[in-house]
């Protein structure tokens, strides 16, 4: 079965600083990958998603994640971090698109300060 | 274009009532999940409906019931509540046909079982 974790439970950054969110997966096949965000008391909105194709995937809002298969990482980044960027990131794994049986990891809570 | 929406967004029961939350997909959208998020916790796959029928379960017990009606709506009920229950209940839609392997997350109906 596939999972999914997040190294560090919370991560602190200054406005401007490099965003470095960690996250590993487990599967026996290759997976499909997905990061989303939550904002407090809202639901969950899709950063960014690879599937097949270029490892190098870009999202909204500045982010992009690296597929790297030999390190089963999928660890999503931004070069300068904003204060609205400060929120619940999840990283996620399913084997087929179709089933939309997403796994998600335990989530990183980015604290970002000026 | 209105997105995934749920209701109530928050209720209070005690143990062993039931409860059922109500969700309504994005527009143009046919397929219908629901997660539970306990708090801390990233979401966990309840289950997904597609043609007003169960396709795929998570390790969820029977108190957990959904359905489908033919507007695509979808509700979720739980029998015989218990205080394990209290969490965040999350529904997610996306399109069967053409699917991309995005969920579109609705805000959640936050359930406190006393």
């Amino acid at each position: 079965a596939q999972s999914v974790t997040q190294l560090g439970s919370h991560v602190s950054v200054s406005e401007g600083a490099l965003v470095l969110l960690r996250c590993n997966y487990s599967s026996s096949v290759p997976p499909y990958l997905f990061w989303y965000v939550q904002y407090p008391n809202q639901g969950l909105q899709l950063l960014l998603k690879y599937t097949t194709g270029a490892t190098l995937v870009k999202g909204i809002n500045g982010f992009e994640a690296e597929f790297k298969k030999s390190e089963t990482s999928f660890h999503l980044t931004k070069p300068s971090a904003h204060m609205s960027d400060a929120a619940e990131y999840f990283c996620a794994v399913t084997l087929n698109t179709g089933f939309q049986k997403l796994v998600f990891g335990t989530g990183t809570r980015l604290l970002v300060s000026p | 274009d209105a997105g995934v929406t749920q209701s109530p967004t928050h209720l209070i029961k005690t143990r062993g009532q039931q409860v059922t939350l109500r969700c309504s997909p994005k527009s143009g959208h046919d397929t219908v999940s629901w997660y539970q998020q306990a708090l801390g916790q990233g979401p966990q796959f309840i289950f997904q409906y597609y043609e007003e029928e169960e396709r795929q379960r998570g390790n969820f017990p029977d108190r957990f019931s959904g359905h489908q009606f033919p507007n695509y709506s979808s509700e979720l009920n739980v029998n015989a509540l218990l205080l394990g229950d209290s969490a965040l209940y999350l529904c997610a839609s996306s399109p069967r046909q053409g699917d991309t392997g995005e969920l579109f997350f609705g805000e959640g109906s936050r359930l406190t079982v006393l």
